[in-house]
C-alpha cells in the first residue's frame, strides 16, 4: 500500500521567513493533494498536482510535484501568522478517488 | 456552489452509548462520500466511502458503521462507543474520479 511521509513534523518560524514542507511517497503519485487544517477545524483544500514537474500557487503558497512523481514540496513565502496550522499531503494511490491516503502532517507555527 | 455540512460540531458521549453523526452535501448529485477520523497525534484515517445510495465500503474493521440512506446524506454510527472512538471525524466528498476532495467542518467526539 502507498505511504506518505512528511518532513519536518513540526516547524516554528519567524513571521516573514520562507519555509518548505516535503511530502514523500513510497509509490508513484497519480494525484497529490495539499490541505491545511487549522487546529481542531476541518481541512481546507489548497491544491492538487498531477503531472510530474507541475507547480501551482495559491496566494503565497507554492507546491511542486517532482518529475518522478514521488515527492512534493510546499513552499510558503514571507510567512504570516495566518499560515499557522497543520499541513497535510494526501494521495490517490490508484487514481480512482476511493483509497485516499494522507501523510501524518506538519505542524507550522509562525511567530509574530 | 457545493457545500458540505456536518453535525453536531462537538459531542461528548459515555462509553457504551450509541452514536450518530450526519453529513449532508448540497449543490451536487451522486457524489462519492467519505468518512475520515483523525485521532490525537495521528494522521487522517479513511473509515468508509460510498459511491451511491446504500453502497458502503469499509476500510478498517472497527466499532463503527456507515449508511447512505439518500444521495446526499452519509451517516456514521455506532451501537456502543469505546474510548478509542474519540477523535475528530471528517466527512468529505469528491466531485469526480480525478477531482479535488472537499471536507466538512468536522465533528469532535470525546468518549468518556
Amino acid at each position: 500500500s502507498q505511504e506518505l511521509e512528511q518532513s519536518p513534523q513540526s516547524l516554528i518560524v519567524q513571521e516573514g521567513k520562507n519555509l518548505t514542507i516535503n511530502c514523500t511517497s513510497s509509490k508513484t503519485l497519480y494525484g497529490l493533494y495539499w490541505y491545511k487544517q487549522k487546529y481542531g477545524e476541518g481541512l481546507i483544500f489548497l491544491m492538487m498536482l498531477q503531472k510530474g514537474g507541475e507547480e501551482k500557487s495559491h496566494e503565497k503558497i507554492t507546491a511542486k510535484l517532482d518529475e518522478k512523481k514521488q515527492q512534493s514540496s510546499l513552499h510558503i513565502t514571507a510567512s504570516q501568522p495566518s499560515h499557522a496550522g497543520i499541513y497535510l499531503c494526501g494521495a490517490d494511490p490508484d487514481n480512482y478517488g476511493q483509497n485516499f491516503v494522507f501523510g501524518p502532517g506538519t505542524r507550522l507555527s509562525v511567530l509574530p | 456552489s457545493q457545500t458540505i455540512h456536518q453535525w453536531p460540531a462537538t459531542l461528548v458521549q459515555p462509553v457504551g452509548s450509541p452514536l450518530s453523526l450526519e453529513c449532508t452535501v448540497e449543490g451536487t448529485s451522486n457524489p462519492n462520500l467519505y468518512w475520515y477520523r483523525q485521532a490525537a497525534g495521528r494522521g487522517l484515517q479513511l473509515l468508509f466511502y460510498s459511491v451511491g445510495i446504500g453502497q458502503i465500503s469499509s476500510e478498517v474493521p472497527q466499532n463503527l458503521s456507515a449508511s447512505r440512506p439518500q444521495d446526499r446524506q452519509f451517516i456514521l454510527s455506532s451501537k456502543k462507543l469505546l474510548l478509542s472512538d474519540s477523535g475528530f471525524y471528517l466527512c468529505a466528498w469528491i466531485r469526480d474520479r480525478a477531482g479535488e476532495q472537499y471536507f466538512g467542518p468536522g465533528t469532535r467526539l470525546t468518549v468518556t
